[in-house]
């Protein structure tokens, strides 16, 4: 069965530092792979989304990049955080049926 | 360009009661819609999936939810709520013909009383 991991789970950053999440995902290959933010008490943002190695679109002009080194490996990062980056970040990956997506446990980043 | 509307952000029964959560799609007929369900710091959880198969579609934890063109709707429901039903409860549909892009409502928060 397929699973998808992210990590870390929560992460508190300072403003201005540097910011890595990875999003990796078992037991399929070739998936499509999003991160979506889903501020407080708001619903869920497409940042990016990916349909192979080295291949990114972007949904929403921002100060975080997205790279996928490898087939199931998701990267999220930023080269200076900023307050606004607050949010809880959600990877997710669809079959090559594309018709469904399912969801990682997610990392909760507070940038103080 | 097809878009989901989740009425009321928040929703309050007893323990026991009629759960109902109510969401419209937009325009026409989307290959699929889903209802996810998100639990206090955690991912979305798939509850159920419509296809062209069944207008009904059960889930899990006992949710259902029916498909009406008529109405444009794919209300959520579940006959007797339980403690542990209190979550939120987004209603998401495809952009296009598949779910390679995904649009989700604002979604509902379901609170119950004891």
């Amino acid at each position: 069965s397929q699973t998808i991991h992210q990590w870390p789970a929560t992460l508190v950053q300072p403003v201005g530092s540097p910011l890595s999440l990875e999003c990796t995902v078992e037991g399929t290959s070739n998936p499509n792979l999003y991160w979506y933010r889903q501020a407080a008490g708001r619903g869920l943002q497409l940042l990016f989304y990916s349909v192979g190695i080295g291949q990114i679109s972007s949904e929403v002009p921002q100060n975080l990049s997205a790279s996928r080194p490898q087939d199931r490996q998701f990267i999220l990062s930023s080269k200076k955080l900023l307050l606004s980056d607050s949010g809880f970040y959600l990877c997710a990956w669809a079959g090559q049926g594309l018709d469904t997506q399912y969801f990682g446990p997610g990392t909760r980043l507070t940038v103080l | 360009a097809q878009s989901v509307t989740q009425l009321g952000s928040h929703v309050s029964v007893s323990e026991g009661a009629l759960v109902l959560l109510r969401c419209n799609y937009s325009s026409s007929v989307p290959p699929y819609l889903f209802w996810y369900v998100q639990y206090p710091n955690q991912g979305l959880q798939l509850l159920l999936k419509y296809t062209s198969a069944a207008t009904l579609v059960k889930g899990i934890n006992g949710f259902e939810a029916e498909f009406k063109k008529s109405e444009t709707s794919f209300h959520l429901t579940k006959p007797s709520a339980h403690m542990s039903d209190a979550a939120e409860y987004f209603c998401a549909v495809p952009l296009g013909s598949s779910a390679s892009k995904i649009i989700f409502g604002s979604g509902t928060r379901l609170s119950i009383r004891p």
